[in-house]
């Protein structure tokens, strides 16, 4: 069956350095979404990538999907004590599915 | 407020219990999903119902059984569960019209405890 494989699975930063976590399918994905877990929290939508080669941003968030729509990465830069959570890839196959496939997650800890 | 509500917030079974996590939605949703969030391990996706219709069972065990009476909610029955189905249990729902992917919007989920 279909892996998404994400790393690294934690990631400790000083507050202003940069972050990235990168994800990898076993199979061409239809599209790739990425959420954010804080704390206690549940999964919060961030971004959905569906284009080969999309490069999308969020403020001091930057979405890139691979060429051959296999891998992913998001990379936050200048992080801040508020980027604490744990984020997670999520890949989905294609239409008539309705499973994403998601990543272990990186969980990523500040130090102020 | 995420739209997506979950019901208890916390609960502790013994194995011998029969209890029902509940999932509500107002966001207007066609598709909602059940997931277990164990430490360490990828969100696993359990069922899928879309428009009241289970279109997805991850060889989830028979003592998890779902049920979904109209697409605004949702429930998970549990019965004779084991210490290794303690987890976190999130509800999810999306716009989902069978073409592909939408983003999902989870509850704060149920953290289930079994002793």
């Amino acid at each position: 069956g279909q892996q998404v494989m994400q790393i690294p699975q934690y990631q400790h930063v000083q507050e202003g350095e940069d972050f990235t976590t990168y994800c990898n399918s076993s199979t061409t994905l239809s599209n790739i979404q990425w959420y954010k877990q804080r704390p206690g929290g549940h999964p919060v939508f961030l971004i959905q990538l569906v284009k080969s080669g999309e490069v999308k941003k969020q403020k001091r968030l930057t979405f890139q999907f691979g060429e051959a729509k296999k891998n992913s990465s998001l990379h936050i830069t200048a992080t801040q004590t508020t980027d604490v959570g744990t984020y997670f890839c999520a890949g989905h196959s294609g239409a008539g599915s309705y499973q994403l496939t998601f990543g272990k997650g990186t969980k990523l800890s500040v130090i102020p | 407020e995420t739209g997506v509500t979950q019901t208890p917030r916390h609960l502790v079974m013994g194995m011998t219990n029969k209890k029902s996590l509940k999932c509500e939605q107002h966001l207007g949703h066609n598709a909602m999903y059940w997931y277990k969030q164990s430490a360490k391990k990828p969100l696993e996706l359990m069922f899928v119902y879309n428009f009241k219709e289970q279109t997805e069972n991850n060889s989830v065990p028979s003592r998890f059984s779902p049920e979904c009476p109209n697409s605004s909610h949702l429930f998970l029955h549990l019965h004779t569960l084991q210490p290794e189905d303690s987890a976190l249990y999130l509800c999810a729902s999306s716009q989902d019209e069978g073409q592909g992917a939408q983003p999902q919007h989870f509850g704060d989920g149920t953290r289930l405890s079994i002793l």
